[in-house]
């Protein structure tokens, strides 16, 4: 069965420094959005991505955030300057059309920043 | 941001039992009810979605909405040790509809 898939699965970082959190989505899947969850809180969503361009974004999704489709399979979520309030799981998703229904979530990588 | 509350659990019960997960939530524009499970150490994963209000089944799971009362429920029968996970309800609707708002998640032990 197709999945999303997520690297790393655990990234450490010091504060300050650049990361980047890659995924790659379900190889028919259009849509795709970002998603974090800081340990003992809800999921958040943070951006969702169609067509090359940011179709919706959160308020937690500041300056800071980038998203990228670099090649035809690949969805990058970069943090420029970490902060250790951006300790957190991020999930990837992904899905066939634009909606709630059917996103398909990877297994998440956890960011930790020192 | 307390649009959508779930009871966090944990809630332990014996195998062969119904469980049931309840969310309120304060957002009258949603629309678009979810439930997913969550195992450990892995993402969350859809199990089951409604539109608007009403009842929904699907094998031994059953949601229903009441968006009168901004509440949603999910009804597991015959409870397996293999349903013990972290339940996630998830709404969106509105403006930013694509977006999924969740719960907290119950975490769920079904006791051989």
């Amino acid at each position: 069965e197709p999945e999303v898939t997520q690297t790393p699965s655990h990234q450490v970082t010091q504060m300050g420094q650049e990361v980047i959190l890659r995924c790659v989505p379900i190889s028919n899947h259009l849509y795709f959005y970002w998603y974090r969850q800081i340990l003992g809180q809800k999921v958040e969503f943070l951006v969702s991505f169609y067509n090359n361009e940011i179709s919706e974004k959160s308020e937690i999704f500041d300056d800071q955030f980038s998203v990228e489709r670099p090649d035809g399979s690949n969805f990058t979520l970069k943090i420029r300057s970490t902060k250790l309030e951006d300790s957190a799981m991020y999930f990837c998703a992904s899905s066939e059309v634009m909606g709630p229904f059917g996103q398909y979530f990877g297994p998440g990588t956890r960011l930790t920043v020192t | 941001q307390k649009e959508v509350e779930q009871d966090p659990g944990p809630l332990s019960v014996p195998e062969g039992a119904i469980v049931s997960l309840n969310c309120t939530y304060s957002n009258s524009a949603f629309q678009y009810f979810m439930w997913y499970r969550q195992y450990s150490r892995k993402g969350p994963e859809l199990l089951m979605y409604t539109y608007s209000s009403g009842n929904k089944e699907d094998g031994r799971f059953t949601a229903q909405v009441d968006k009168s009362s901004k509440y949603i429920s999910l009804f597991i029968r015959d409870s397996q040790p293999s349903d013990s996970a972290t339940y996630l309800c998830a709404m969106s609707g509105g403006t930013g509809a694509n977006n999924l708002f969740f719960g907290t998640g119950t975490r769920l032990t079904v006791i051989p």
